[in-house]
């Protein structure tokens, strides 16, 4: 039970160039979230899918696009990248049930150059 | 006002002693409340969920919930130096599927 996991951990991107983040949960969680988290600026929400086929923005979703390709994988794209997507992401999954508990990956860690 | 606010710290207290972190919500509709324990340069960790007002407690963490007053606590007893991060509060709010963060209060356990 692998829990949240994000690849890649490290990313070097120049101006211009496009990625995507990948993000993957086994824990049958209906919910996933995508953060960003910049030093003084506490964790923001970029993009969420509160269900496989849906999509909603955070509050900072502009540059970024996602995917919720199914239950378990929600991906991250960044078209364009500019410096100050410089950042680090993280990925999370939610249960929807009981507990209603929030769990995140380990994160990547962007530079864009 | 925000929605959910902490004290950005730093909290010092000496070793052993008992470090006592505070969040305040505006929503009061909120109904699950979450503190995340986040290390220098890793995710955020989940250390306690709480839902009905009073106290919970988990090992050395307590977490006390106040809706009347829309306070929630992290107590954390017999402090260690490993205990020292960056403490987040997280709020959910009734029918909603995003938790509302705080930014965290930073803890620094001295030997």
């Amino acid at each position: 039970n692998a829990g949240v996991t994000q690849t890649p951990k490290f990313q070097v991107l120049k101006t211009g160039q496009s990625m995507t983040l990948q993000c993957a949960q086994d824990m049958n969680h209906n919910s996933m979230y995508w953060y960003r988290q910049d030093p003084g600026m506490g964790l923001r929400l970029i993009y969420y899918s509160a269900s496989e086929g849906t999509t909603d923005k955070g509050e900072v979703p502009n540059g970024y696009n996602v995917s919720r390709l199914n239950k378990r994988e929600f991906s991250l794209r960044l078209e364009s990248a500019a410096p100050s997507q410089t950042s680090v992401y993280f990925c999370a999954s939610r249960g929807t049930s009981g507990y209603n508990e929030q769990f995140f990956g380990p994160g990547t860690r962007l530079t864009v150059l | 006002q925000k929605e959910v606010e902490q004290n950005s710290g730093p909290l010092s207290v000496p070793e052993g002693a008992i470090a006592s972190l505070n969040c305040t919500y505006s929503d009061r509709v909120s109904q699950s409340f979450f503190w995340y324990r986040q290390y220098s340069g890793k995710s955020p960790e989940l250390i306690m969920s709480i839902y009905s007002n009073g106290d919970k407690e988990d090992g050395r963490f307590t977490a006390q919930l106040n809706k009347a007053s829309q306070y929630v606590s992290l107590l954390i007893r017999d402090s260690q130096p490993s205990d020292s991060a960056t403490y987040l509060c997280a709020v959910l709010s009734y029918n909603t599927d995003k938790l509302i963060f705080g930014t965290g209060t930073r803890l620094q356990v001295f030997p």
